[in-house]
């Protein structure tokens, strides 16, 4: 399930189950969106892209949808496993602002064996 | 084929004292974003560089905090006369053009005494 903690929320999902983390972006004017990835210790990684002309993009296990009406991103990661295990972060790119990407909250992801 | 090199990887200052944290772009990448992270939280933009020049600084402080990207060597986050405040981990990404995905370095964790 999905609690907040003291600082970043948390999602507790069995292995091998799909995960699916939220995002609510800023500004309707973002037009390029990323996924992240971040494990204990480490700068984030890399996951999965989206850019504002498409509402669905498939990488491997992971699926990222946008929406755009109620300027929402979520994250889809498909059979969880262990390694899964991580803060994820959404990333905007606010165009009108120089290109600096604004990163949301975080959701940190636990998986349970 | 090195990604986005930070050094050092971890500092240890005393308050009154200068930081400099480095941050060497992955080959071809001329732009450098610097953001700062604290435990449980997300990452907060900081300043936007391309060689040589400053596109975007709205967030970084005023005072004591400056960055270059110099034509020749590593980006430089300056942080003078710091306090317990700034104490924090700091990350550089990389990215080759703008609005295109960032690469992140392993961060510099900054503790003052």
């Amino acid at each position: 399930g999905e609690s907040v903690g003291l600082h970043l929320p948390t999602l507790s999902v069995q292995e091998g189950d799909n995960s699916i983390i939220n995002c609510a972006y800023s500004n309707s004017a973002s037009d390029y969106f990323i996924w992240y990835k971040q494990e204990s210790g480490k700068g984030p990684q890399f996951i999965i892209d989206i850019r504002s002309n498409m509402d669905k993009r498939q990488g491997q296990r992971v699926t990222v949808l946008l929406n755009k009406t109620v300027k929402h991103l979520s994250l889809q990661i498909a059979a969880t496993q262990p390694g899964d295990s991580a803060v994820y972060f959404c990333a905007e790119n606010i165009a009108l602002k120089g290109q600096n990407f604004v990163f949301g909250p975080g959701t940190r992801l636990s998986v349970l064996p | 084929n090195a990604g986005v090199m930070q050094n050092p990887r971890h500092l240890v200052r005393r308050r009154g004292q200068e930081a400099r944290l480095r941050c060497s772009p992955m080959k071809g990448h001329s732009h450098v974003y610097w953001y700062r992270q604290l435990p449980e939280e997300g990452l907060k933009f900081m300043v936007y560089l391309q060689k040589e020049n400053i596109i975007d600084e709205s967030g970084m402080p005023k005072e004591r905090f400056s960055a270059e990207f110099p034509k020749e060597g590593p980006s430089i986050l300056r942080i003078q006369q710091v306090v317990r405040g700034d104490s924090a981990a700091y990350f550089c990404a990389s990215s080759q053009g703008a609005n295109e995905k960032l690469f992140f370095g392993s961060g510099t964790q900054l503790s003052v005494l």
